[in-house]
């Protein structure tokens, strides 16, 4: 079974700050997806970025960027230039080949003007 | 171009009141279907998944269940609503594995008093 830890409940950032959000995941699969997706107040789910297990270089989006460890199973989101638009609950998720999205607890984050 | 439809947007029903939300995927064919419980405040829960027309897999025990009559329609039904039946519905689709993860629709507020 796929487990997906995420042990920020909340945090605090200041506009144009750096922040990143932890996430460790558990799985004895060699293949698998690990996605962050942001929910702001409105309930959407929007995309954020995505690494393949197999992927050596970290991924990057604009802002985003996923510090992936394989060896520790940690996949941690790194948005930088913190934006009060970027005050939302944040998830990191895990799916393996062809099978199900997990998702964690999530994060809110918080931008401070 | 994609697009995932699930309405409506809010609902309060009374407790053992019947309930049916409706999810529609265009611009693809025989998607994965899935749908997810939100908590106030949590993460995403699996509730059922669909591979293809009238084939369901429950994830978890409950009061809900799930029909997909056509290729591209998913809808999430009780015949008895519960208080704790209240949450935040979301319906999911991908193709197979993809670095996009899965596509989500706008989500359903449901509220049982």
């Amino acid at each position: 079974a796929q487990k997906i830890t995420q042990t920020q409940p909340g945090m605090f950032v200041q506009e144009k700050e750096a922040v990143t959000l932890d996430c460790t995941y558990d799985t004895s699969d060699q293949s698998y997806g690990l996605f962050w997706y942001k929910q702001p107040s409105s309930g959407e789910m929007i995309f954020l970025i995505y690494q393949g297990s197999y992927d050596e270089q970290n991924a990057t989006e604009g802002r985003y960027s996923l510090n992936f460890q394989k060896a520790r199973k940690s996949a941690n989101l790194v948005i930088s230039a913190s934006q009060l638009g970027d005050s939302a609950m944040y998830f990191c998720a895990m799916s393996t080949w062809g099978d199900k999205l997990s998702f964690g607890a999530g994060t809110t984050v918080t931008v401070r003007a | 171009s994609q697009t995932i439809h699930q309405w409506p947007a809010t609902l309060v029903q009374p407790v053992g009141s019947p309930l049916s939300l409706e999810c529609t995927v265009e611009g693809t064919s025989n998607p994965n279907l899935y749908w997810y419980r939100q908590a106030a405040g949590r993460g995403l829960q699996l509730l059922f998944y669909s591979v293809g027309i009238g084939q369901i897999s429950s994830e978890v025990p409950q009061n809900l269940s799930a029909s997909r009559p056509q290729d591209r329609q998913f809808i999430l039904s009780s015949k008895k609503l519960l208080l704790s039946d209240s949450g935040f519905y979301l319906c999911a689709w991908s193709v197979g594995h993809t670095d996009g993860g899965y596509t989500f629709g706008s989500g359903t507020r449901l509220t049982v008093v």
